[in-house]
């Protein structure tokens, strides 16, 4: 079993749609979340951290479940510039080891 | 400021021969993380330095692979000898010691496109 999986997509919506993204992880003892997104041939670059409470930035909603291992990324009325693969990632005990997933592909179109 | 500087940005090389990768990583910055992204394995962390120190290098693929941090501001990835299925883009990346986890906490460079032929 994969450290951490995601569903590969593409996830194909229309401008203004909510769209929903889900990860689970193997490792109980990860501490740290996070997703991150990566531009067609660009590095990834943090989008938000995971916490336990949930937390939103604007459009976007994370949400953590400790108990099911698993993650999720919310973004509501999806914009063409959203269009990106959106990776999962799990920090591995503490040890500033990130895990990433590979990846979810998001095209929003008009 | 500064990011992280990898290069090369693309190389093309042929099958045997000796491939060097090399990474600045942002000033002060005590972690180091070299990864690797494929079509098929997505991205894998090969191996990360903490302080100039190989920390975990059970992401390297084999002994073809070697990863050295000789100072706090430079670091090599080497494979040697290549072979196609190496091909790939090589992310470095760095980030400071006791990070917030809400913070921008993991910097990537660009990468550095490699193709095996």
């Amino acid at each position: 079993r994969k450290e951490v999986e995601q569903d590969p997509g593409p996830f194909n919506v229309p401008e203004g749609a909510t769209v929903a993204f889900n990860c689970t992880y193997s490792n109980s003892a990860s501490q740290s979340f996070f997703w991150y997104r990566q531009d067609c041939r660009k590095e990834p670059k943090l989008l938000m951290s995971v916490y336990s409470s949930g937390n939103e930035d604007g459009r976007f909603t994370a949400q953590l479940n400790r108990a099911s291992q698993y993650i999720s990324l919310l973004i509501r009325d999806s914009k063409l510039s959203d269009s990106a693969t959106y990776l999962c990632v799990v920090e591995m005990d503490s040890s500033y080891k990130l895990i990433f997933g590979s990846g979810t592909r998001l095209l929003v179109r008009p | 400021d500064a990011g992280v500087i990898q290069s090369p940005r693309h190389e093309v090389t042929e099958m045997g021969q000796e491939v060097t990768l090399r990474c600045k990583p942002i000033s002060g910055h005590d972690y180091l993380f070299w990864y690797r992204q494929t079509m098929m394995r997505g991205l894998e962390l090969l191996i990360y330095f903490n302080n100039n120190v190989p920390i975990d290098d059970s992401g390297m693929p084999e002994d073809r692979f070697s990863a050295k941090m000789p100072n706090a501001s430079f670091s090599t990835l080497k494979i040697q000898p290549s072979e196609p299925r190496d091909s790939a883009v090589y992310f470095c990346a760095s980030s400071p010691v006791g990070w917030d986890p809400s913070g921008n906490t993991i910097y990537f460079g660009e990468g550095s496109w490699l193709t095996v032929v």
